[in-house]
Protein backbone atom coordinates (compact mmCIF):
# COMPACT_ATOMS: atom_id res chain seq x y z
CA UNK A 1 0.00 0.00 0.00
CA UNK A 2 1.67 3.42 -0.88
CA UNK A 3 1.99 5.85 1.53
CA UNK A 4 0.81 9.52 1.94
CA UNK A 5 3.00 11.23 -0.84
CA UNK A 6 3.66 15.25 -0.73
CA UNK A 7 5.65 17.03 -2.85
CA UNK A 8 8.30 19.66 -3.14
CA UNK A 9 10.34 17.95 -0.33
CA UNK A 10 12.05 21.31 0.55
CA UNK A 11 10.91 24.98 -0.61
CA UNK A 12 13.11 28.06 -0.09
CA UNK A 13 11.29 31.33 -0.41
CA UNK A 14 11.25 34.95 -0.37
CA UNK A 15 8.96 36.69 2.44
CA UNK A 16 5.82 37.86 0.49
CA UNK A 17 6.64 35.48 -2.13
CA UNK A 18 3.18 32.69 -2.26
CA UNK A 19 4.10 28.91 -2.12
CA UNK A 20 1.59 26.06 -3.14
CA UNK A 21 2.18 21.95 -1.17
CA UNK A 22 0.51 19.34 -2.99
CA UNK A 23 -0.17 15.94 -1.09
CA UNK A 24 -1.97 12.61 -2.37
CA UNK A 25 -2.68 10.64 0.32
CA UNK A 26 -3.65 7.48 0.63
CA UNK A 27 -5.77 5.67 -1.93
CA UNK A 28 -9.26 5.54 -0.18
CA UNK A 29 -8.97 7.59 2.47
CA UNK A 30 -11.74 10.09 3.08
CA UNK A 31 -10.35 12.36 5.56
CA UNK A 32 -7.17 14.45 5.05
CA UNK A 33 -5.45 16.98 7.08
CA UNK A 34 -2.97 19.68 6.86
CA UNK A 35 -0.70 20.27 9.52
CA UNK A 36 2.39 23.01 10.84
CA UNK A 37 4.78 21.98 12.80
CA UNK A 38 7.28 24.50 14.07
CA UNK A 39 11.08 23.18 14.88
CA UNK A 40 10.93 21.90 18.40
CA UNK A 41 7.13 21.88 18.80
CA UNK A 42 3.99 19.31 17.89
CA UNK A 43 1.95 19.59 14.85
CA UNK A 44 -0.21 21.74 14.73
CA UNK A 45 -3.75 21.03 12.92
CA UNK A 46 -4.83 23.52 10.15
CA UNK A 47 -7.41 22.10 8.51
CA UNK A 48 -9.22 18.52 8.33
CA UNK A 49 -11.27 17.61 5.08
CA UNK A 50 -14.37 15.12 5.08
CA UNK A 51 -13.97 14.45 1.29
CA UNK A 52 -14.48 17.48 -0.68
CA UNK A 53 -16.00 19.05 2.77
CA UNK A 54 -13.68 21.25 5.29
CA UNK A 55 -14.45 19.80 8.71
CA UNK A 56 -12.05 22.14 11.05
CA UNK A 57 -10.20 25.63 9.39
CA UNK A 58 -10.34 26.94 12.92
CA UNK A 59 -6.36 27.59 13.56
CA UNK A 60 -6.05 28.48 9.64
CA UNK A 61 -4.71 31.76 9.39
CA UNK A 62 -7.73 32.56 6.70
CA UNK A 63 -5.85 35.91 5.95
CA UNK A 64 -2.74 34.01 4.29
CA UNK A 65 -3.30 30.55 3.86
CA UNK A 66 -6.02 28.05 2.02
CA UNK A 67 -6.02 24.94 1.39
CA UNK A 68 -8.63 22.96 -1.17
CA UNK A 69 -9.67 19.43 -1.98
CA UNK A 70 -10.32 18.80 -5.49
CA UNK A 71 -12.67 15.41 -6.13
CA UNK A 72 -12.32 14.30 -3.03
CA UNK A 73 -8.44 12.79 -3.26
CA UNK A 74 -5.46 14.94 -3.76
CA UNK A 75 -5.17 18.34 -2.16
CA UNK A 76 -3.09 21.91 -1.54
CA UNK A 77 -1.82 24.37 0.54
CA UNK A 78 -1.22 27.84 -0.35
CA UNK A 79 0.23 30.59 1.49
CA UNK A 80 0.30 34.30 -0.44
CA UNK A 81 1.52 36.57 0.92
CA UNK A 82 4.66 34.34 3.41
CA UNK A 83 6.29 35.47 6.25
CA UNK A 84 8.96 34.97 8.25
CA UNK A 85 7.13 33.10 10.86
CA UNK A 86 5.74 30.58 8.28
CA UNK A 87 9.16 28.68 8.05
CA UNK A 88 8.16 24.82 9.14
CA UNK A 89 7.29 21.62 8.10
CA UNK A 90 3.95 20.89 6.18
CA UNK A 91 2.85 17.67 6.86
CA UNK A 92 -0.03 15.89 5.17
CA UNK A 93 -1.96 13.06 6.76
CA UNK A 94 -5.18 10.78 5.69
CA UNK A 95 -7.28 8.36 7.72
CA UNK A 96 -9.51 5.82 6.27
CA UNK A 97 -11.52 6.48 9.28
CA UNK A 98 -11.26 9.33 11.87
CA UNK A 99 -8.83 8.26 14.17
CA UNK A 100 -6.09 6.01 12.28
CA UNK A 101 -3.90 9.12 10.60
CA UNK A 102 -0.83 8.41 8.57
CA UNK A 103 1.58 11.13 7.67
CA UNK A 104 3.59 12.15 4.64
CA UNK A 105 7.35 12.72 4.96
CA UNK A 106 6.47 16.46 4.74
CA UNK A 107 7.45 19.86 3.18
CA UNK A 108 9.88 21.64 4.58
CA UNK A 109 9.26 25.35 3.85
CA UNK A 110 11.98 28.10 4.64
CA UNK A 111 11.19 31.91 4.67
CA UNK A 112 14.21 34.39 3.95
CA UNK B 1 -3.73 27.49 25.12
CA UNK B 2 -1.75 24.45 25.47
CA UNK B 3 -4.46 21.34 25.18
CA UNK B 4 -2.11 18.51 25.31
CA UNK B 5 1.15 19.22 28.07
CA UNK B 6 3.86 16.77 27.48
CA UNK B 7 6.67 16.00 29.70
CA UNK B 8 9.89 15.64 29.77
CA UNK B 9 11.19 18.09 26.83
CA UNK B 10 13.83 15.10 26.52
CA UNK B 11 14.78 11.75 28.16
CA UNK B 12 18.09 10.10 28.29
CA UNK B 13 17.92 6.33 28.87
CA UNK B 14 19.89 3.01 29.46
CA UNK B 15 19.60 0.22 26.52
CA UNK B 16 16.98 -2.11 28.57
CA UNK B 17 15.36 0.52 30.59
CA UNK B 18 11.90 2.00 31.18
CA UNK B 19 11.19 5.17 29.23
CA UNK B 20 8.38 6.72 30.37
CA UNK B 21 6.51 10.27 29.18
CA UNK B 22 3.94 12.21 30.10
CA UNK B 23 0.99 13.68 29.24
CA UNK B 24 -2.06 15.83 30.63
CA UNK B 25 -4.98 17.17 28.87
CA UNK B 26 -7.97 19.69 30.01
CA UNK B 27 -10.46 18.86 27.63
CA UNK B 28 -13.01 16.18 28.65
CA UNK B 29 -14.59 15.50 25.09
CA UNK B 30 -11.73 14.13 24.30
CA UNK B 31 -11.96 10.27 23.69
CA UNK B 32 -8.91 9.09 21.76
CA UNK B 33 -5.61 9.66 23.07
CA UNK B 34 -2.74 8.40 20.37
CA UNK B 35 0.81 8.10 21.07
CA UNK B 36 3.59 9.21 17.76
CA UNK B 37 6.86 8.38 16.81
CA UNK B 38 9.02 10.73 14.47
CA UNK B 39 12.16 10.00 13.29
CA UNK B 40 14.31 12.94 11.88
CA UNK B 41 13.17 13.84 8.09
CA UNK B 42 9.88 11.60 8.20
CA UNK B 43 6.57 12.03 9.52
CA UNK B 44 4.96 10.98 12.77
CA UNK B 45 4.05 7.26 12.70
CA UNK B 46 1.18 5.87 15.01
CA UNK B 47 2.51 3.81 17.45
CA UNK B 48 -0.46 3.14 19.88
CA UNK B 49 -3.29 4.70 20.96
CA UNK B 50 -5.87 4.07 23.84
CA UNK B 51 -9.25 5.21 24.57
CA UNK B 52 -11.08 6.21 27.65
CA UNK B 53 -12.88 3.05 28.51
CA UNK B 54 -9.84 1.15 29.66
CA UNK B 55 -7.19 1.99 32.20
CA UNK B 56 -4.12 0.42 29.96
CA UNK B 57 -3.66 -0.92 26.35
CA UNK B 58 -0.28 -3.03 25.65
CA UNK B 59 1.56 -3.73 22.50
CA UNK B 60 4.78 -5.08 22.85
CA UNK B 61 7.30 -3.34 24.66
CA UNK B 62 4.91 -0.30 24.41
CA UNK B 63 2.45 0.34 26.99
CA UNK B 64 -0.11 3.37 27.77
CA UNK B 65 -1.79 3.54 30.97
CA UNK B 66 -4.87 6.44 31.14
CA UNK B 67 -5.90 7.79 34.49
CA UNK B 68 -9.37 9.40 33.65
CA UNK B 69 -9.90 11.10 36.92
CA UNK B 70 -6.80 13.07 36.56
CA UNK B 71 -6.60 13.44 33.05
CA UNK B 72 -3.49 11.86 32.39
CA UNK B 73 -2.00 9.59 30.22
CA UNK B 74 1.65 8.23 29.68
CA UNK B 75 3.59 5.79 27.56
CA UNK B 76 5.99 3.52 28.60
CA UNK B 77 8.48 2.01 26.56
CA UNK B 78 9.82 -1.38 27.99
CA UNK B 79 13.52 -3.20 27.57
CA UNK B 80 14.36 0.56 25.73
CA UNK B 81 16.94 -0.10 22.39
CA UNK B 82 19.25 2.28 20.59
CA UNK B 83 16.62 2.14 17.81
CA UNK B 84 13.98 3.71 20.07
CA UNK B 85 15.69 7.14 19.94
CA UNK B 86 13.35 9.83 18.30
CA UNK B 87 10.58 12.16 18.95
CA UNK B 88 7.25 10.86 20.75
CA UNK B 89 4.35 12.88 20.52
CA UNK B 90 1.22 12.22 22.25
CA UNK B 91 -2.16 13.82 21.21
CA UNK B 92 -5.41 13.57 21.63
CA UNK B 93 -8.69 14.28 19.82
CA UNK B 94 -12.79 14.59 19.88
CA UNK B 95 -14.15 11.94 17.98
CA UNK B 96 -11.51 11.69 15.37
CA UNK B 97 -11.64 15.82 14.95
CA UNK B 98 -9.45 18.51 16.75
CA UNK B 99 -6.33 16.63 16.64
CA UNK B 100 -3.84 17.94 19.27
CA UNK B 101 -0.22 17.41 19.40
CA UNK B 102 2.23 17.79 22.45
CA UNK B 103 5.09 19.37 22.37
CA UNK B 104 7.21 16.24 21.94
CA UNK B 105 9.81 13.78 23.57
CA UNK B 106 13.12 13.60 22.11
CA UNK B 107 14.12 10.44 23.99
CA UNK B 108 18.18 8.99 23.49
CA UNK B 109 18.45 5.37 24.48
CA UNK B 110 22.78 4.86 24.84
CA UNK B 111 23.84 1.69 24.12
Amino acid sequence: EAGVAQSPRYKIIEKRQSVAFWCNPISGHATLYWYQQILGQGPKLLIQFQNNGVVDDSQLPKDRFSAERLKGVDSTLKIQPAKLEDSAVYLCASSLITDTQYFGPGTRLTVL
Amino acid sequence: QQQVKQSPQSLIVQKGGISIINCAYENTAFDYFPWYQQFPGKGPALLIAIRPDVSEKKEGRFTISFNKSAKQFSLHIMDSQPGDSATYFCAASNTGNQFYFGTGTSLTVIP
